[in-house]
């Protein structure tokens, strides 16, 4: 599976958008971009993946370069609920297991 | 749907003696998966399984067992436990059906177990 790249940590004012990078330039053809995020003392929650599109739910969208090197997560309207460390993890779908790697991530600071 | 649970939520155990953590999860999901967390760091993988009757070490299997005897249940069990296994451990479980594997993990609440 590819590395991915964070900043380990980050800043960001309530009700502006929080916009957390990804570098996984190694990544190959049938790797998707996945995003966790680790609120603290709770088990990781799934935000949000993709493959080549970019990609919106209700939680954050996913932008991700046409040369798919990298990728930014957005949250449009941070809130202080929203503070935690954001793990970006690129994977394939093949295979017969589901071997997430998690690295340290990205902590979120969502401040007044 | 309950998700994943695990019991118990906090334990202290005493060097060498021998503890199963519960996990359960009830979406019908065939991949289960133990990781651990130390303070500051990521996440790691210590053991995981497929279905029921198949497991498989992860990244850090050393002084940890695992069974899947049902598709629900994935108990670890720490036969001697040693002060470097204090930690904090999830369970996690996803979607998987022969070649496709689903990285949509579900994560339960974790155990924070302390080894004297």
């Amino acid at each position: 599976d590819a590395k991915t790249t964070q900043p380990p940590s980050m800043d960001c004012a309530e009700g502006r958008a929080a916009n957390l990078p990804c570098n996984h330039s190694t990544i190959s053809g049938n790797e998707y971009v996945y995003w966790y995020r680790q609120i603290h003392s709770q088990g990781p929650q799934y935000i949000i993946h993709g493959l080549k599109n970019n990609e919106t739910n209700e939680m954050a969208s996913l932008i991700i370069t046409e040369d798919r090197k990298s990728s930014t997560l957005i949250l449009p309207h941070a809130t202080l609920r929203d503070t935690a460390v954001y793990y970006c993890i690129v994977r394939s779908h093949t295979g017969t297991a589901s071997k997430l790697t998690f690295g340290t991530g990205t902590r979120l600071q969502v401040t007044l | 749907n309950a998700g994943v649970t695990q019991t118990p939520k906090f334990q202290v155990l005493k060097t060498g003696q021998s503890m199963t953590l519960q996990c359960a999860q009830d979406m019908n999901h065939e991949y289960m998966s133990w990781y651990r967390q130390d303070p500051g760091m990521g996440l790691r993988l210590i053991h995981y399984s497929v279905g029921a009757g198949i497991t498989d070490q992860g990244e850090v299997p050393n002084g940890y067992n695992v069974s899947r005897s049902t598709t629900e249940d994935f108990p670890l069990r720490l036969l001697s436990a040693a002060p470097s296994q204090t930690s904090v451990y999830f369970c996690a479980s996803s979607y998987s059906r022969g070649a496709i594997t689903s990285d949509t993990q579900y994560f339960g609440p974790g155990t924070r177990l302390t080894v004297l």
